[in-house]
């Protein structure tokens, strides 16, 4: 079943502790992306990645980093959170963003910082 | 500034009421234009899309969206909603010649049985 997977689903952490939340598509998705969606602000993109190796930021990238050394996988990396990080996040893929195809999106997860 | 509004934030519709929610894009190129639906609990779903010809497309569940380019809009109607329409929708924009996707703040649907 083609889809995006996301883990965790949810978590608690505390201020400072290095976190890392996974994302893996099985469609060999060139693009993937993370957002975090808060409420009355909508989903706004941290960072994307066009292909293996090839990231760039979106609109809300301090705080958070990204690597994508497979295809299939974007892991979303919070070095030292915050709790101003706290929010539901999701990742995202399509086979191609140049063509503008629609985004495939995994399950979200729900980030707690205290 | 590139941007996608939505300028229903909650709206609270009676069942079988019809439905209009707007989206108006700032984007001085093209643009690809979407409306996703957001159940409870659930990840987002693409409902429909537009990239080019009939301004009026439809998509799932009865849902249809009309693009007019002269006003910069793109809204969701549906004549008669159900119960199960009760999610969060969200328009957003993919801008041509760029990686950028950008979504509205969303708008909250309850529908009364």
């Amino acid at each position: 079943e083609a889809q995006v997977t996301q883990n965790p689903r949810y978590l608690i952490t505390v201020t400072g502790k290095k976190l890392t939340v996974t994302c893996s598509q099985n469609m060999n998705h060139e693009y993937m992306s993370w957002y975090r969606q808060d409420p009355g602000l909508g989903l706004r993109q941290i960072y994307y990645s066009m292909n293996v190796e090839v990231t760039d930021k979106g609109d809300v990238p301090e705080g958070y980093k990204v690597s994508r050394k497979e295809k299939r996988n974007f892991p979303l990396i919070l070095e030292s959170p915050s709790p101003n990080q706290t929010s539901l996040y999701f990742c995202a893929s399509s086979f191609s963003i140049a063509t503008n195809e629609k985004l495939f999106f995994g399950s979200g997860t729900q980030l707690s910082v205290l | 500034a590139q941007s996608v509004s939505q300028h229903n934030h909650h709206v609270i519709l009676s069942e079988a009421a019809s439905l209009e929610l707007g989206c108006n894009y700032s984007y001085g190129g093209t643009v690809n234009l979407f409306w996703y639906v957001q159940y409870p609990g659930q990840h987002l779903q693409l409902l429909l899309k537009y990239f080019s010809g009939d301004p009026l497309v439809k998509g799932i569940k009865g849902f249809e969206a009309e693009f007019i380019k002269s006003k910069f809009s793109f809204n969701l109607r549906k004549p008669s909603v159900q119960w199960s329409d009760t999610a969060e929708y969200f328009c957003a924009a993919g801008l041509k010649g760029t990686y950028k996707y950008i979504f509205g703040t969303g708008t909250r649907l309850k529908v009364l049985a």
